[in-house]
């Protein structure tokens, strides 16, 4: 069955700083690797997905991401942290079921230092 | 574009109570998603709808829990009788027909807490 790992419960960094966030999935094909942002009592909206092509993907907000086949990770980077991007992020799979439904992770929390 | 919409945004209520929460999605969206996240874990799908049809409630409570989608647009999600454990925000999403690739739209979500 696919999974999500995120190891990271919680990331600190100062604002300027750069950030990698990472998540590990599984999954026997080529997966379609999303991630979500979720600001505090908003739903989620989406950074940036991957499904082929270009293993490095921009997203919205200065994002990015690299699928990794060889490590089965798809970390999302920003290179200089504002202060509004202290969040929730998840990573999420989709789930090769057939449904398109999405596997995600347990999240990781930003917070960011002024 | 007109986002998800979702109502309430917080609900509380008694264990043993009942309680319904509503999702229209994005005009044209044929996929409509509800997924139930528990504080400290990411989302989980409770059921998904391909027009008015379901696709997957494989991990609906079903003793429980019950859901809709009339006519192929809004849905009401119901809980009866609610538990302690069902406090969650419930998110509604939507995708466009074959576009669920392409990443979902959610909703705010509600926010219930069973006291």
């Amino acid at each position: 069955a696919q999974s999500v790992t995120q190891p990271d419960i919680h990331i600190t960094v100062s604002e300027g700083a750069s950030l990698e966030l990472r998540c590990n999935y599984s999954y026997g094909a080529t997966p379609y690797l999303f991630w979500y942002v979720q600001s505090p009592g908003q739903g989620l909206q989406l950074l940036l997905k991957y499904f082929s092509g270009d293993t490095l993907v921009q997203g919205i907000k200065g994002f990015e991401a690299e699928f990794k086949r060889s490590q089965s990770s798809f970390n999302l980077r920003k290179p200089s942290v504002h202060w509004s991007d202290a969040a929730e992020y998840f990573c999420a799979v989709v789930s090769d079921s057939g449904t398109y439904k999405y596997i995600f992770g347990t999240g990781t929390r930003l917070k960011v230092l002024a | 574009e007109a986002g998800v919409a979702q109502s309430p945004r917080y609900k509380i209520i008694e264990k043993r109570q009942s309680v319904a929460f509503w999702c229209n999605p994005i005009s044209g969206h044929a996929t409509l998603y509800w997924y139930q996240q528990i504080l400290g874990q990411g989302p989980k799908l409770l059921i998904q709808f391909q027009n008015n049809g379901v696709v997957d409630d494989s991990q609906l409570p079903k003793d429980r829990f019950s859901a809709e989608r009339l006519k192929g647009v809004d849905s009401t999600l119901k809980i009866q009788p609610a538990k302690l454990e069902d406090s969650a925000v419930y998110l509604c999403a939507s995708s466009p027909p074959g576009g669920a690739h392409y990443g979902y739209t959610f909703g705010s979500g509600t926010r219930l807490t069973v006291v």
